[in-house]
């Protein structure tokens, strides 16, 4: 079936290690996002891509990093540069940026102890 | 800048009552508006959308919501709530010109109390 899948769901590390979430789409979209869900914030732009081999920030892209080398791959890096990781991280794709029309992966659960 | 602004960040409804969840906008341009919903852990399914075709616009579930320009609201109704109703809700807005993503509000959690 076609949609997006991002892993690990459940993800732990240790203060000043770096993590890497996976986002994986098989829709063939050429828009790709990556949100933070924190309770009571609603969802925040980290980064998003048009296309392969670019992306732009979002409005919180301090401590994290991204790469679009694949159409249908667009992983997340959690750096130890980020001082409050521990949140929900949400994938999702669309078949342009203008459309508004986002499906989404299941999401992914950073907890740092 | 687009923004949406959702007013009440819980609601509780009796099974059979009414929902209302209110969403307000902000846009210098004209807007395309979204509604999507999230259920527990999970990622977020487009619920209906507004794209300047019909002010009133139907969705998934029995959920409706009205676009009123004078008011810059798309409130969220649906006639009579039910228990898988229970989730999180989210008003979003994205310009209709131009090449900028999808802005997303707090959310509203709904509970369906039976």
């Amino acid at each position: 079936d076609g949609g997006i899948t991002q892993s690990p769901k459940y993800l732990f590390r240790k203060e000043g290690q770096n993590v890497t979430l996976s986002c994986e789409q098989n829709l063939n979209h050429d828009a790709m996002y990556w949100y933070r869900q924190d309770p009571g914030q609603g969802l925040r732009l980290i980064y998003y891509s048009q296309i392969v081999n670019d992306f732009q920030k979002g409005d919180i892209a301090e401590g994290y990093s991204v790469s679009r080398e694949k159409k249908e791959s667009f992983p997340l890096t959690v750096t130890s540069a980020q001082k409050n990781p521990t949140a929900f991280y949400l994938c999702a794709s669309s078949g342009g940026v203008s459309t508004g029309e986002l499906f989404f992966g299941e999401g992914s659960r950073l907890t740092v102890l | 800048a687009q923004s949406v602004t959702q007013l009440g960040s819980h609601v509780s409804v009796s099974e059979g009552a009414l929902v209302l969840l209110r969403c307000n906008y902000s846009s210098s341009v004209p807007p395309y508006l979204f509604w999507y919903v999230q259920y527990p852990n999970q990622g977020l399914q487009l619920l209906l959308k507004y794209t300047s075709a019909a002010t009133l616009v139907k969705g998934i579930n029995g959920f409706e919501a009205e676009f009123k320009k004078s008011e810059t609201s798309f409130h969220l109704t649906k006639p009579s709530a039910h228990m898988s109703d229970a989730a999180e809700y989210f008003c979003a807005v994205i310009r209709s010109s131009g090449n900028t993503p999808l802005v997303f509000g707090k959310g509203t959690r709904l509970s369906v109390i039976a």
